[in-house]
């Protein structure tokens, strides 16, 4: 079974600090990619990579930037965080050119 | 305009009820269909897969794709409790990179016993 798992399911944070969010996946995929969900909005793109050190933006990457130095690690970083970055965030991975992608549980972010 | 619509609901039918999902879109060069269910705080599971226009059958779930009219349906036969849930559709184009997914806003359903 794949398996895709994020650090924190629940997380509450101050406006202003530094938040990272990490997701780790064990099959070996090329693509991660991290995704807010909202209500009314559905799942939106932020940030995808296709391989190590790679990334490309998705729909919404302003106030968010990522880093991957490792194939099986996609971290997300609010460099500092606001209010309207409250959301539930999920991870997702898949291979190279297949349109599955597998979800870990989502962080549901919390920013006071 | 979305490039995905889907209708969020809530849907609510009683258990044993055919639950039919639907989801329109735009964009002509979306090849890849599918459909991801997702539970309360959970993340979405994939569901069903399929290429391009047709049926797939996967015991009571059945997608099918028209994509001469860029529609494309899910339906839920002799539907459970258990499949209370948001149901989502997703579509990629072949030649997108890194496989990149268009969802829906998803369909909230709730089978009532």
């Amino acid at each position: 079974d794949v398996k895709v798992t994020q650090s924190s399911r629940y997380l509450v944070k101050r406006t202003g600090e530094k938040v990272f969010l990490e997701c780790v996946q064990d099959m070996d995929h090329e693509n991660m990619f991290w995704y807010r969900q909202d209500p009314g909005l559905g799942l939106r793109l932020i940030y995808f990579s296709y391989d190590v050190k790679m990334k490309e933006k998705g729909d919404i990457p302003e106030g968010y930037s990522v880093s991957r130095e490792k194939k099986e690690r996609f971290s997300l970083i609010l460099e500092s965080a606001s209010t309207n970055q409250t959301s539930m965030y999920l991870c997702a991975s898949s291979f190279w050119g297949e349109g599955e992608q597998y979800f870990g549980p989502g962080t549901r972010l919390t920013v006071t | 305009q979305k490039e995905v619509e889907q209708d969020p609901g809530p849907l609510s039918v009683p258990e044993g009820a055919i639950v039919s999902l639907n989801c329109t879109y735009s964009n002509s060069a979306f090849q890849y269909f599918m459909w991801y269910r997702q539970y309360s705080r959970k993340g979405p599971e994939l569901l069903m897969y399929t290429y391009s226009s047709g049926n797939k059958e996967d015991g009571r779930f059945t997608a099918q794709v028209d994509k001469s009219s860029k529609y494309i349906s899910l339906f839920i036969r002799d539907s459970q409790p258990s499949d209370s849930a948001t149901y989502l559709c997703a579509m990629s184009a072949q030649e997108t990179s890194g496989s990149r997914l268009t969802f829906g806003e998803g369909t909230q359903l709730t089978v009532n016993p």
